[in-house]
């Protein structure tokens, strides 16, 4: 499985635009780029999946050159709400290959 | 639509004792995982049923885990006897398989488990 690297942690004030690039730099031909959202005290969400070029919906966007060596995850305009913990995964979608998460990026908004 | 449920949501327990965790997957998913973050660590993959087959174990830690999915529908994670290094939060994620392609999971809001 393809290891994504991402920063520990960021700060943003809140209405900023939000960018967090993952770097995984041995992915396969057939992953796909996911990204989930952790709140404390609950589980990973589901925020964005892609596998070339931009995907875009009513959370984030996400970026993917064309080497698809690295992914970024956009989030328009934070709020205090969006402080959470970013995961960023790679694999494929299609077998039984399960999630496999590393440390994350702890996101923090402040007013 | 319920989402992916946990109970409980809490449990404290003392060393050598039993617990047994419960999740129940959103209705229609064939594919239940069982994930958990012990304090500081990542959340590490445990093991993954589909239907009631379980489809990859590997991440279990040890014998003292036992895992089942009777009928296909809720999951049990039982760990008998708990050990302090088995505090954590165990999360349980659901998701279904569409044209050979996983949909999304959805996690449970976790259990946490303190051992004492």
């Amino acid at each position: 499985l393809a290891k994504t690297t991402q920063p520990i942690s960021m700060d943003s004030y809140e209405g900023q635009e939000v960018n967090i690039t993952c770097s995984h730099n041995n992915i396969a031909t057939n992953d796909y780029i996911t990204w989930y959202q952790q709140f404390p005290s609950q589980g990973p969400r589901f925020i964005i999946q892609g596998y070339k070029t931009k995907v875009t919906n009513e959370v984030a966007s996400l970026f993917i050159p064309a080497d698809r060596k690295s992914s970024t995850l956009s989030l328009p305009r934070v709020s205090l709400s969006d402080t959470a913990v970013y995961y960023c995964l790679v694999g494929p979608t299609s077998g039984n290959t399960p999630l496999v998460f590393g440390k994350g990026t702890r996101l923090s908004v402040i007013a | 639509e319920a989402g992916v449920t946990q109970f409980p949501s809490h449990s404290v327990i003392e060393k050598g004792q039993t617990v047994t965790l419960r999740c129940d997957p959103i209705s229609g998913h064939d594919n239940l995982y069982w994930y958990r973050r012990v304090m500081g660590k990542e959340i590490k993959f445990l093991l993954h049923f589909v239907k009631e087959s379980k489809q990859d174990e590997s991440g279990m830690p040890n014998n003292r885990f036992l895992a089942e999915r009777t009928g296909g529908t809720y999951s049990t994670l039982k760990v008998q006897p708990a050990e302090l290094e088995d505090s954590g939060v165990y999360f349980c994620a659901s998701s279904q398989v569409i044209r050979d392609r996983k949909t999304e999971a959805f996690f449970g809001q976790g259990t946490r488990l303190t051992v004492v």
